[in-house]
């Protein structure tokens, strides 16, 4: 099973919107409403931003938002912060043929 | 609240094996599946595969099939992944992560990592 497809990096200015792409294929993101976003911030463990493409657990600002059309899912963070700057990985269900998932390689975020 | 707390960092040599915990609190142990994830040094994230600890039924990433064991004892609300035949890029952080709801393949909360350095 690849990895899904993430740019290794992205940046944007405080106030700025920017988005995270996640790119896989029919048999994991294209399949299933089931994609997953983390933050990781450095030497922490990743914490969940977003499930089930466009879900926002309680505790995340609504700054935070989940997208997906066709292969592709997509993270947007509107309003950057300072404190958005961290490393991003989106997550999908892999489909019947592991029952597991896979995770894209991550895309830096850097607050200029 | 809910919360999972791993054990602490591990050296071991080439060819060891290394057994990592994970102590589950704040919820039914039973009633969620435990995942294991892993980050080598500076890389991504790398599923290694799932325990139900209902019933020890377990499902491991194709890369990782007759080389990971995970088990669980509910007597103490623990998960365990051991690694065997340790190779020096087996260096990395381990996570444990529950699967907030069965199927739907998303975690939370994560594990606050075990990090197992190979070398000889």
């Amino acid at each position: 099973q690849s990895a899904l497809t993430q740019p290794a990096s992205v940046s944007g200015s405080p106030g700025q919107s920017i988005t995270i792409s996640c790119t896989g294929t029919s048999s994991d993101v294209g399949s299933y409403n089931l994609v997953s976003w983390y933050q990781q911030h450095p030497g922490k463990a990743p914490k969940l931003m977003i499930y089930e493409g466009s879900k926002r657990p309680s505790g995340v600002s609504n700054r935070f938002s989940g997208s997906k059309s066709g292969n592709t899912a997509s993270l947007t963070i509107s309003g950057l912060q300072a404190e958005d700057e961290a490393d991003y990985y989106c997550c999908s269900y892999a489909g019947s043929s592991t029952l597991g998932v896979v995770f894209g390689g991550g895309t830096k975020l850097t607050v200029l | 609240q809910v919360q999972l707390v791993q054990s602490g960092a591990e050296v071991k040599k080439p060819g060891a094996s290394v057994k990592v915990s994970c102590k589950a609190s704040g919820y039914t142990f039973t009633g969620y599946y435990m995942h294991w994830v892993r980050q080598a040094p500076g890389q991504g994230l790398e599923w290694m595969g799932w325990i139900n600890p209902n019933s020890g039924g377990t499902n491991y990433a194709q890369k990782f099939q007759g080389w990971v064991t995970m088990t669980r004892d509910t007597s103490i609300s623990t998960a365990y992944m051991e690694l065997s035949r340790l190779r020096s890029d087996d260096t990395a952080v381990y996570y444990c992560a529950r699967e907030r709801i069965r199927g739907r393949n998303w975690f939370d909360p994560w594990g606050q990592g075990t990090l197992v350095t190979v070398s000889s």
